[in-house]
């Protein structure tokens, strides 16, 4: 039933370590999205993937690769994690076209480094 | 570039009282205009939304009307209850593309 999922929920780790995030969206839809929520609740947006192609990276740095093995799934690499990636990370999917541009939301992962 | 402004919060309120949470915009075309709401430890929802001008969003109580004339799309809701603490984010998108979101509205409802 699940519209859009992330594994884990959550993710404690160490400085220096080498991390993924997964999404899986089950709507058909052909546009994912990444976002980062720090603890003022402001949400950036840092990756869109439409079709499997890379559209947006919002001046992310490249530790963080984003990958989509297909239209359903986009996971999230992250290298060498800082203090600073310490966060909440959504994922988000959405259907190009159609006249709807209604983006649905996963639960998101709350990151720690420690 | 297109952005969406909304009041800083927090905002406190008791139970039943009015809830007003302001959203202006700025857009280059005519922009969708959305308000979603985060729950604590949720992903964002789609509150409502509103399409053209003069369009209005309704769902669970809450309202917000589309003005162009003011670039606003401010929601509201006549009686809040406890369960409706929550961030409240507004947003728009331009043509049908990516949205650009607020920054975010924490709501507190007290008993």
């Amino acid at each position: 039933d699940t519209a859009v999922s992330q594994t884990p929920k959550y993710l404690v780790t160490q400085m220096g370590n080498d991390k993924s995030i997964k999404c899986e969206q089950n709507l058909g839809h052909d546009t994912m999205y990444w976002y980062k929520q720090d603890s003022k609740k402001f949400l950036k947006i840092m990756f869109s993937y439409n079709n499997k192609e890379l559209i947006i990276n919002e001046t992310v740095p490249n530790r963080f690769s984003p990958k989509s093995p297909d239209k359903a799934h986009l996971n999230l690499h992250i290298n060498s994690l800082e203090l600073g990636d310490s966060a909440v990370y959504f994922c988000a999917s959405r259907v190009t076209g159609g006249g709807e541009a209604e983006q649905f939301f996963g639960p998101g992962t709350r990151l720690t480094v420690l | 570039g297109d952005s969406v402004t909304q009041m800083e919060g927090p905002v406190t309120l008791s139970e039943e009282a009015f809830l007003t949470i302001n959203c202006t915009y700025t857009a280059t075309g005519y922009p969708s205009l959305f308000w979603y709401v985060q729950y604590p430890g949720e992903g964002l929802q789609l509150l409502l939304k509103a399409t053209k001008a003069d369009d209005k969003g309704s769902n669970k109580g809450f309202e917000a009307t589309y003005r162009k004339e003011t670039t606003s799309f401010h929601l509201e809701k006549g009686s809040v209850q406890v369960s409706d603490s929550a961030v409240y984010f507004c947003a728009l998108s331009i043509n049908n593309n990516d949205m650009r979101f607020g920054a975010g509205t924490r709501l507190t409802v007290k008993p």
